[in-house]
């Protein structure tokens, strides 16, 4: 399972109230992601990391904020959560294939399913 | 613009028959790609792979997939199915070029009904 830890595994929130997903990896990848999966629409990148510190945006970042202040975890917090952002949300880290740059094969956690009502 | 297409939302197979999966994609150049896999309630699992190569690629569970450049296809089979099969199948595609490194674009989906 690549050592990926998603917590909390459900939750519901209200309208309005912040909140935060946390992704724990236990084997010092270098690189983790925040997807989201609605129906129709299959998985889209919210952020990525590529290192401490080091983040970017995805396809489908507004109304999200990301923070790694370590190698093991990546939060995903929802400043102010609106019922659009009902949804499954995964995390993800990827692997080098064989040594290869640029190869990579991306591992995915259990997800966290959360409502806003 | 760059897009994954899978064009079976719902597929209905019985148990024993042959199964294949489509995924089209559209990328200025032809990009890596992969096939996964979730149960209900699960996350997502790797079944295969092409980075370059064998176009023929042979993945876990007894799954394969033929990548077409000509068509710019990239479908899932199974010659015999199992009920255990029973799944959302996914194809990914990944841009090869630095800036598109880990930026997987997803297709929506394919499930997979087995029937006894």
């Amino acid at each position: 399972d690549a050592g990926i830890t998603q917590s909390p595994r459900h939750k519901v929130t209200e309208t309005g109230t912040p909140v935060t997903l946390r992704c724990h990896q236990t084997e010092n990848h270098r690189y983790m992601y925040w997807y989201r999966q609605d129906p129709g629409h299959g998985l889209r990148l919210i952020h990525y990391s590529y290192g401490v510190k080091d983040t970017d945006k995805g396809e489908v970042s507004d109304g999200y904020s990301v923070s790694r202040s370590k190698t093991e975890d990546f939060l995903l917090t929802l400043e102010s959560a609106t019922s659009s952002q009902t949804s499954v949300y995964f995390c993800a880290i990827s692997e080098t294939y064989q040594g290869t740059k640029g190869q990579n094969i991306q591992y995915f956690g259990a997800g966290t399913r959360l409502s806003v009502l | 613009a760059q897009s994954v297409t899978q064009p079976d939302i719902h597929i209905t197979v019985s148990e024993g028959a042959s199964l294949e999966l489509r995924c089209n994609y559209s990328y200025g150049a032809t990009p890596y790609l992969f096939w996964y896999v979730q149960s209900p309630g699960q996350g997502l699992q790797l079944l295969l792979k092409y980075f370059s190569g064998d176009t023929l690629v042979q993945g876990i569970k007894g799954f394969e997939a033929e990548f077409k450049r000509s068509q710019s296809s990239f479908n899932l089979r199974k010659p015999s199915v199992h009920w255990s099969d029973a799944a959302e199948y996914f194809c990914a595609v990944e841009g090869t070029t630095t800036d598109s490194w880990g930026k997987l674009q997803f297709g929506a989906g394919t499930q997979v009904v087995v029937t006894p």
